[in-house]
Order: structure tokens, then sequence, then C-alpha cells
């Protein structure tokens, strides 16, 4: 069973860069069965999709998203990373992590969340 | 961006009832229409895919139905821990997108 845990500071300044981590357990990231993916929940509000990573690299982004956004991934670490720059107030969210499968938009494995607040 | 609607955004009921939790596109998304499941502080977890097809362990109480632009959620006898919050989403674009949500409550 896969185990993913969200990693990173809990609170950004205005303008500077949101770096987050996901580390997979219980398998390997390095699978030809999942994507691996990030997505955002402001308080009180729906879900928004930033992108997924497979393990050769290959990335595919939100269009709406994707200006300010980079996932990057390391096998050797069995972890896959989030950094969104020139960060606001409206980028306070809880953070997920999650696991794709292939890439079909169908996320089976969650991350607990990682709430960011972006303050000054 | 293709937008997902669903109203209301909450719903009151009571346990033994039969709930429909509506979903529309904004276009033409096929059947690349998703529900899952979020309790606080919980993360989502997938409940159905591919508007019908019930993921491994989801009870047969739930089911999906629908096609095009409107779809539907529906718990046949709402059950205590059926009480969340559901979020239809759509892969028929590369940018996936979600509903806003519909919690259910119980009245």
């Amino acid at each position: 069973q896969l185990q993913l845990q969200e990693s990173g500071p809990g609170l950004v300044k205005p303008s500077e860069t949101l770096a987050l981590t996901c580390t997979v357990s219980g398998g390997s990231i390095s699978t030809n069965r999942y994507h691996w993916g990030w997505l955002r929940q402001p308080p009180g509000k729906g879900l928004e999709y930033f992108g997924s990573i497979y393990y050769s690299g290959t990335t595919h982004y939100n269009p709406s998203l994707k200006s300010r956004v980079t996932i990057s991934i390391d096998t050797s670490r069995n972890h896959f990373s989030l950094t969104l720059t020139s960060v606001t107030a409206a980028d306070t969210a809880m953070y997920y992590c999650a696991g794709e499968r292939g890439r079909t938009g169908l996320f089976d494995y969650w991350g607990q969340g990682s709430l960011v607040i972006v303050s000054s | 961006d293709i937008q997902m609607t669903q109203s209301p955004s909450s719903l009151s009921a009571s346990v033994g009832d039969r709930v429909t939790i509506p979903c529309r596109a904004s276009q033409n998304i096929d059947t690349f229409l998703h529900w899952y499941q979020q309790k606080p502080g919980k993360a989502p977890k997938l409940l159905i895919y591919s508007v019908s097809t019930l993921q491994n362990g989801v009870p047969s109480r739930f089911s999906g139905s629908g096609s095009g632009t409107d779809f539907t959620l529906t718990i046949s006898s709402l059950q205590p821990e059926d009480f969340a919050t559901y979020y239809c989403q759509q892969s028929y674009s590369s940018g996936y997108t979600f509903g806003q949500g519909t919690k259910l409550e119980n009245k």
C-alpha cells in the first residue's frame, strides 16, 4: 500500500517561493503505474490541480497555473517536489500530493496534506 | 478551462434517505467524470470513476450516472458515515478541474 507524505514550511512570505516535497513509501516512485501529482485546496473551497510528473521526468501542467509552477522528481530519494513562485495570500491553502493512476486523472493515493499560509 | 458546477453547495438529509448530488460540466466531457468524498480534516478519497465505476471497497449504495455535461452521484440509503463533502472532477482536458463540492449534512 503506497503512502505519501508532504513536507515543507508552513509559513511563506509574500513574493517568495513555496517549496514542498512529497515522500513516497510502500513502493517505488519509479513505477510505470503511477504519475505523481500536486493539488491544493484553499480554506473552505474546492480542489485545484497543479500538474503531474512521471518517474522519467516527463511533466504535465495545468495550463491555467503553469507560469509559476515547477514539479520535479528525485527517484534516488523516492520523492517529488513542487515549487510555486511569487506567492500571494491567495496561495494560502492545504497542499496535497497524490498518486495518479497512469495519466487518467484518477488520484488513488493521497498525502495527508500540508497547510501553507502566505503571510508577512 | 472546463468549469464544473455543483449546486447546491449543501444538502440536508437523514439516515436512510436516497440522495442525489448533481454535477454539470461547461462542455461535453464524454465519460471523463469522477467523484471524490472528503471528510473534515482528511484528504479526498476516490469514490467513483468514469461516471459509474465504483472504486475498490466502495459500498454498492453509491452509484453514478450521466454523460456529456450532466452527471449525478446517488446514495441509495444514506448511512451515518456518508455525511461528507462530495466533489466531481473532469479529466477530459489535461487541466483537470473539480467542482466546488456539495456538503451532505445531517437534517
